[in-house]
């Protein structure tokens, strides 16, 4: 266990619907990161924050967003979904010194 | 340039060989070398991860064989187990931001 915790673990719903993944980092754990995870496309990082503030964007989509809030946890906002979006999505944190990364157990969501 | 490729994309392995991962890079900005393990339905764990300045890192039955001059790097798993069937995925990042992953190595080891 690595201390990282997303919920929900599964997500189902339809096209163009609007979804939110929650992610709660490790005590004391000021970055968290966003990964995309899909059979295509491995794993890519999509986006950053440190303390409250977006850090590094990767290739995430303009119809997602994410914010990370004053308790440290943060939330990405997946809308207009489409097929393509089904993948798994992991929240990693890490510390404050140091580069490495710890990651949740992920949510799985299925776009029909 | 920003690319980690990583093969073979799978292996099997006898009960007690070396399995053996490899990873190059070009991006020569990059400072921080990691190993995840990945089983079926989890989240990537950290196993292992390696610096520059450093040509070796060995922990338990896991080394990182690293050059920085042919810009690779390797995972050794020494003894491996049947528990060590998952898949593999190498990266690199640059400061303290986003990772960049090889593709993965889905190892099976035979019992």
């Amino acid at each position: 266990d690595s201390g990282v915790t997303q919920t929900p673990k599964h997500l189902i719903t339809a096209t163009g619907q609007r979804v939110t993944l929650r992610c709660s980092p490790r005590s004391g754990d000021l970055s968290v990161y966003w990964y995309q995870q899909s059979l295509d496309q491995g794993l890519q990082f999509l986006i950053q924050y440190y303390n409250g503030e977006e850090r590094a964007k990767g290739n995430i989509l303009e119809r997602f967003s994410a914010q990370q809030f004053p308790d440290l946890h943060s939330e990405l906002n997946l809308s207009s979904l489409e097929l393509g979006d089904s993948a798994l999505y992991f929240c990693a944190s890490s510390p404050r010194q140091g580069n490495e990364q710890y990651f949740g157990p992920g949510t799985r969501l299925t776009v029909t | 340039q920003q690319q980690v490729k990583q093969s073979p994309q799978s292996l099997i392995v006898q009960k007690g060989g070396i399995s053996i991962i490899n990873c190059a890079y070009e991006n020569t900005a990059f400072d921080y070398f990691p190993w995840y393990q990945q089983f079926p339905g989890k989240g990537p764990a950290l196993l292992i991860a390696i610096r520059p300045d450093v040509s070796e890192k060995k922990e338990g039955r896991f080394t990182i064989s690293f050059n920085k001059s042919a810009k690779q790097f390797s995972l050794h798993i020494m003894d491996s187990q049947p528990g060590d069937s998952a898949t593999y995925f190498c990266a690199a990042s640059e400061g303290t931001y986003k990772y960049i992953f090889g593709t993965g190595t889905r190892l099976k080891v035979l019992a």
